[in-house]
């Protein structure tokens, strides 16, 4: 069974800081995606990640893969308070994508 | 524009009625999915459909059913039998497995019990 498992599941920090959110997988799969959630809002998709080594940026955003240790990791440089929504990660596996619990994250100013 | 599109955006049900949400997409994508998310908890699958007239459980479908009569719409009913069906409700779509595309997401039903 795929489990899917971020950590940590809640993080404050200040403007300004640079933080790593981690997401683990059980099982093998050949692509993870991460999104963001805005409270009340649905989930926008921020990178999909396709092979062992794959690594994207967005703005102050990062996300990276290494499927051998089944982890992504979603990179924050200088946070700014626009960033604090909720960030999931999800694989692939068998038609069917499982999401981890989602990292919620508070920027303060 | 295209997108997925849920309704109602807000939904009420009575002890031992079951409900239905809409959910319709003109992205012609291939697979929809239902999650359920409850507060501070991640997606759910509830439901998934890979092809018209096909669908698979997920992994919390006690209490719920679906159709897929037709390639843009993957309507979920929630069903008496949900003893705690209060939570937000999101519908997805997706092309095929192959096209290593990103789901698309409604912007979601929250369901409460009165």
């Amino acid at each position: 069974e795929l489990k899917v498992e971020q950590n940590p599941l809640f993080l404050s920090m200040q403007e300004g800081k640079n933080y790593t959110i981690y997401c683990n997988y059980s099982t093998t799969s050949d692509r993870l995606y991460w999104y963001r959630q805005d409270p009340g809002k649905s989930l926008e998709s921020l990178f999909v990640l396709l092979s062992n080594g794959a690594v994207k940026q967005e703005g102050r955003l990062m996300a990276s893969l290494d499927t051998k240790a089944r982890l992504s990791t979603l990179h924050i440089t200088a946070a700014v308070h626009d960033l604090s929504a909720t960030y999931f990660c999800a694989v692939d596996r068998d038609d069917k994508i499982i999401f981890g619990k989602g990292t919620r994250l508070h920027i303060l100013p | 524009d295209g997108g997925i599109t849920q309704s109602p955006k807000y939904l009420f049900r009575k002890e031992g009625q079951n409900v239905t949400l809409s959910c319709e997409q003109n992205l012609n994508h291939d697979a929809m999915y239902w999650y359920r998310q409850d507060p501070g908890q991640g997606l759910r699958l509830i439901y998934y459909s890979q092809i018209v007239n096909d669908f698979q459980k997920g992994d919390i479908a006690e209490g719920y059913s679906v159709s897929r009569e037709k390639k843009e719409s993957f309507p979920l009913t929630v069903t008496s039998a949900q003893k705690n069906p209060t939570a937000f409700y999101l519908c997805a779509s997706s092309h095929p497995r192959g096209s290593r595309q990103p789901q698309h997401f409604g912007d979601g039903t929250r369901l409460s019990i009165l």
